[in-house]
């Protein structure tokens, strides 16, 4: 079945170091990935999503490519700053399920000032 | 502002009764969900709702049940059933479903069950 494998948590950065947070999944079909941010004490927001192979799906200097060859998503940002600390999770829309989303199991990241 | 309400932020029972958990969205949003989040774990669908007086159970649902009587609310009721209840719930919706349908999500209950 489908599914979505995520990097485990916590990942530790400074202030304006370059992240990445990886993941990788199995579809059948060609779904939808997305990227979404709980900051803590809150619901999910959507951060980000690429509807197909190639496509490149940014936003608040976040940056994410859907990679069709290397079956992955990758979340990259630049500089991150204290206030990107939440845990992020990526999903893909499951074809054969009337597009429900299968979820990763998050990551949290810390950023120090 | 529009939005998702989920009431109460924290909620305490003793194990055997039943309890319910509220969420009610104003976006005019056709579809609704309920999902499961565990720490270490990706969110977990318990029911959804497609359309009014319609819903359809979702990975989770044993220990669960909705009700969808009007658009704006899906009420979420975990019974004395559902093993292990203890968790934290998180109620969205969306425009219809499909591939540029984002959710949008409520800020989640906590329950705690002893």
């Amino acid at each position: 079945g489908n599914s979505v494998t995520q990097m485990e948590g916590p990942v530790t950065l400074s202030e304006e170091a370059f992240l990445t947070i990886n993941c990788t999944y199995t579809a059948t079909g060609y779904p939808s990935l997305f990227w979404y941010v709980q900051y803590p004490g809150e619901g999910l927001q959507l951060l980000l999503k690429a509807t197909k192979a190639d496509d490149k799906g940014s936003n608040k200097g976040f940056e994410a490519t859907y990679r069709k060859e290397t079956t992955s998503f990758h979340l990259e940002k630049g500089s991150v700053q204290v206030s990107d600390s939440a845990v992020y999770f990526c999903a893909l829309s499951d074809t054969t399920r009337n597009y429900q989303l299968i979820w990763g199991a998050g990551t949290k990241l810390i950023i120090k000032p | 502002d529009g939005g998702i309400t989920q009431s109460p932020k924290y909620l305490f029972r003793k194990e055997g009764q039943n309890v319910t958990l509220s969420c009610e969205q104003n976006l005019n949003h056709d579809a609704m969900y309920w999902y499961r989040q565990d720490p270490g774990q990706g969110l977990r669908l318990i029911y959804y709702s497609q359309i009014v007086n319609d819903f359809q159970k979702g990975d989770i649902a044993e220990g669960y049940s909705v009700s969808r009587e009007k658009k704006e609310s899906f009420p979420l009721t975990v019974t004395s059933a559902q093993k292990n209840p203890t968790a934290f719930y998180l109620c969205a919706s969306s425009v219809g479903q499909g591939l540029n349908s984002p959710l949008h999500f409520g800020n989640g209950t906590r329950l705690t069950v002893t």
